[in-house]
């Protein structure tokens, strides 16, 4: 199976810092079938994008993912109160077994 | 709306059972594979099921399987997870979600929550 590494776990930020998080599978993997998921605190997940960089609905411009291969990143250009939160990725293939990463947290 | 609703969580002993349903509403449930989800306390996500639109086709996470089930009800826009053979490690949010046509999990339920312990 598929194992997804996210680092850092937890990173300190400021309102309107730029920030890239990491994610990297433990071998190559389709770039069609990688996901980000934003959870906020007590909420349930939100896709946020989906084939590596495709935005889901209501997902806002300044979030952006990239890579290939068997490494991810997604990156918020200019971070607002709201995107304080944890934030996985996810290699959905095109059958299970899933894999989520183990998360990163974004603090003020 | 499209809307996900779980039900069903609670307190129950290890080696209980419980039935844990997902409510589908504002879309044409019969046209999405459903996935179950689930998030142990203070911990991360773990994907656990997987049934296809018709029901025909099903997959288990391997900490699961042989204990859970999942089915589904067309006719009723109904998901289910039957829960067997609990143990502490079962301990989480169970979500529901759907899946969406590129795969990824585009919408999901609010959890609930099952709780293991004597």
């Amino acid at each position: 199976d598929i194992v997804l590494t996210q680092s850092p776990a937890t990173l300190s930020l400021s309102p309107g810092d730029r920030v890239t998080l990491s994610c990297r599978a433990s071998e190559s993997v389709s770039s069609s079938y990688l996901a980000w998921y934003q959870q906020r605190p007590g909420q349930a997940p939100r896709l946020l994008m989906y084939a590596t960089s495709s935005r889901a609905t209501g997902t806002p411009d300044r979030f952006s993912g990239r890579g290939s291969g068997a490494v991810f990143s997604l990156t918020i250009s200019r971070v607002e109160p709201e995107d304080f939160a944890v934030y996985y990725c996810q290699h959905y293939g095109n059958r299970p077994p899933y894999s989520f990463g183990q998360g990163t947290r974004l603090e003020i | 709306q499209v809307r996900l609703v779980e039900s069903g969580g609670g307190l129950v002993k290890p080696g209980g059972s419980l039935r844990l349903s997902c409510a589908a509403s504002g879309f044409t449930f019969s046209d999405y594979y459903m996935s179950w989800i689930r998030q142990a306390p203070g911990k991360g996500l773990e994907w656990i099921s997987y049934v296809s639109s018709s029901g025909t086709t099903k997959y288990y996470a391997d900490s699961v399987k042989g204990r859970f089930t999942i089915s589904r009800d067309n006719s009723n826009n109904s998901l289910s997870l039957q829960v067997n053979s609990l143990r502490a490690g079962d301990t989480a949010v169970y979500y529901c979600a759907r899946v969406s046509y590129s795969n990824a999990f585009d919408i999901w339920g609010q959890g609930t929550m099952v709780t293991v312990s004597s």
